[in-house]
């Protein structure tokens, strides 16, 4: 596609239910990030795939997080038994090359998830 | 932990000023980039410097590093209240492997 694309925009969900969240990256980046952005806060490195494997998962909070990427395009980020804690907006990006510079050209971000835990 | 820091937090400027951001990195890095992040939306590249480059522009934006103080800035020329926004930057990580992002400066433009 054009752009990252992520669904749902918003999720809305009950403490302790199980969650997922869904990223399609630039076709052709083999690079792909989750991240979590909290209100005032910069983005929170999350994960971070180079194609099918996950390269560093240094970010995930705990083992309730887990993220997939199993053909090495669209990711999945799986929260389990969520907490009011939670609550954020979970970016994606992904990048032409792995690393930090993209290639040059840096990451694309989609425009995220606003997850709710009520 | 976050490698960046932003000064200021908060800028507000009136259209037609110039705005400069400033970012304070803590350990030795390769690359330095700048994003831009409206409102509820996600962010936005701007631009990258590498740590042999000094200055490097882009249209209205000039970004400058100094690597022994371990600093950059962004400046932004002839502001537009297009240009409200939150302004990030984003180092490596020690791995090598993701950027980490600073808090931002919040920077509002008004016409």
């Amino acid at each position: 596609g054009a752009g990252v694309s992520q669904t749902p925009s918003n999720k809305v969900t009950e403490k302790g239910k199980y969650v997922e969240l869904r990223c399609d990256p630039i076709s052709g980046h083999t690079a792909l990030y989750w991240y979590r952005q909290s209100l005032g806060q910069g983005p929170e490195f999350l994960i971070y795939f180079q194609g099918t494997g996950a390269a560093d998962d240094s970010g995930l909070p705990n083992d309730r997080f887990f993220a997939v990427r199993p053909e090495g395009s669209v990711s999945t980020l799986k929260i389990q038994r969520t907490e009011r804690g939670d609550s954020a907006v979970y970016l994606c990006a992904s990048s032409l090359t792995g690393g930090t510079t993209g290639g040059g050209y840096g990451y694309t971000f989609g425009s995220g998830t606003r997850l709710t835990v009520v | 932990s976050q490698q960046g820091e932003e000064d200021p937090q908060a800028l507000s400027i009136q259209e037609g000023e110039n705005a400069t951001m400033n970012c304070s990195y803590k350990t030795s890095i390769n690359n330095l980039q700048w994003y831009r992040q409206n409102s509820g939306r996600g962010l936005v590249h701007l631009i990258l410097i590498r740590s042999n480059e000094r200055e490097k522009h882009s249209g209205r934006l000039r970004v400058t590093l100094d690597t022994s103080k371990k600093s950059s800035s962004l400046l932004i020329t002839a502001s537009r209240a297009a240009d409200t926004a939150s302004y990030f930057c984003a180092t490596p990580n020690q791995a090598g492997t993701a950027l980490i992002f600073g808090k931002g400066t919040t920077l509002s433009v008004s016409s």
